[in-house]
């Protein structure tokens, strides 16, 4: 259990450039999420994939955003055209499927900062 | 819709004094909780969770929660601070059925312990 990873840990960007961000969660789980996390709150939930499909997208996840898991591994999560607004640690985590309560594996976070 | 509220921003303890961090939760029927906790620039890691098998939960770095359902709280206690637990933390719920996958967190409780 080599633990949840995420590249870059950290990306500052100018506004309206592309951000792409990489979560590899740990081998033997089947669902992946994203959450972002503002300054002085709590993560909140943006999407999931169990395997490679795309099961829910929350309301916060704006037609900027996109997030592929195309073979059912790693993930990725694209903001285009950034905004100052989108600054937050982006939180990645998974987890075993089918049960409810089941653990999810958080990694450290990518925080992008907008300039 | 289920939520999260914890009590208090900012919770300041002595080394060696009873840690209290609580949370209550809204939610028509009982749901998975849980508590994690955040380093500085790090990810989240799973303190301890509550999934209906007992209602005094044991969790890691003596940790502990109770859930009480007539009050709606899941509050967080640690018997004597340690210096290394100075970090923020949040409790988290997950619904049992429906959307029983995505996590909703409160807004977290830094705490600080001082020599």
């Amino acid at each position: 259990d080599t633990g949840v990873s995420q590249d870059p840990r950290h990306k500052i960007t100018k506004r309206g450039q592309n951000v792409t961000f990489r979560c590899d969660p740990i081998s033997e789980h089947n669902r992946l999420y994203w959450y972002r996390q503002t300054l002085g709150q709590g993560p909140e939930f943006l999407t999931y994939f169990q395997n490679e499909a795309q099961l829910e997208k929350s309301r916060l996840l704006s037609d900027r955003f996109s997030a592929e898991r195309p073979k059912g591994s790693f993930s990725t999560l694209e903001i285009q055209r950034t905004e100052q607004g989108d600054s937050a640690m982006y939180l990645c985590a998974s987890s075993w499927a089918g049960l409810a309560g089941v653990k999810q594996y958080f990694g450290p976070g990518t925080r992008l900062t907008v300039t | 819709a289920q939520s999260v509220t914890q009590l208090g921003s900012h919770v300041s303890v002595s080394e060696g004094a009873l840690v209290l961090l609580r949370c209550n939760y809204s939610s028509s029927v009982p749901p998975y909780l849980f508590w994690y906790v955040q380093y500085p620039n790090q990810g989240l890691q799973l303190l301890l969770k509550y999934t209906s098998a007992a209602t005094l939960v044991k969790g890691i770095n003596g940790f502990e929660a109770e859930f009480k359902k007539s009050e709606t709280s899941f509050h967080l206690t640690k018997p004597s601070a340690h210096m290394s637990d100075a970090a923020e933390y949040f409790c988290a719920v997950n619904h049992r059925g429906g959307s029983n996958y995505k996590l909703t967190f409160g807004k977290g409780t830094l705490l600080t312990v001082n020599p």
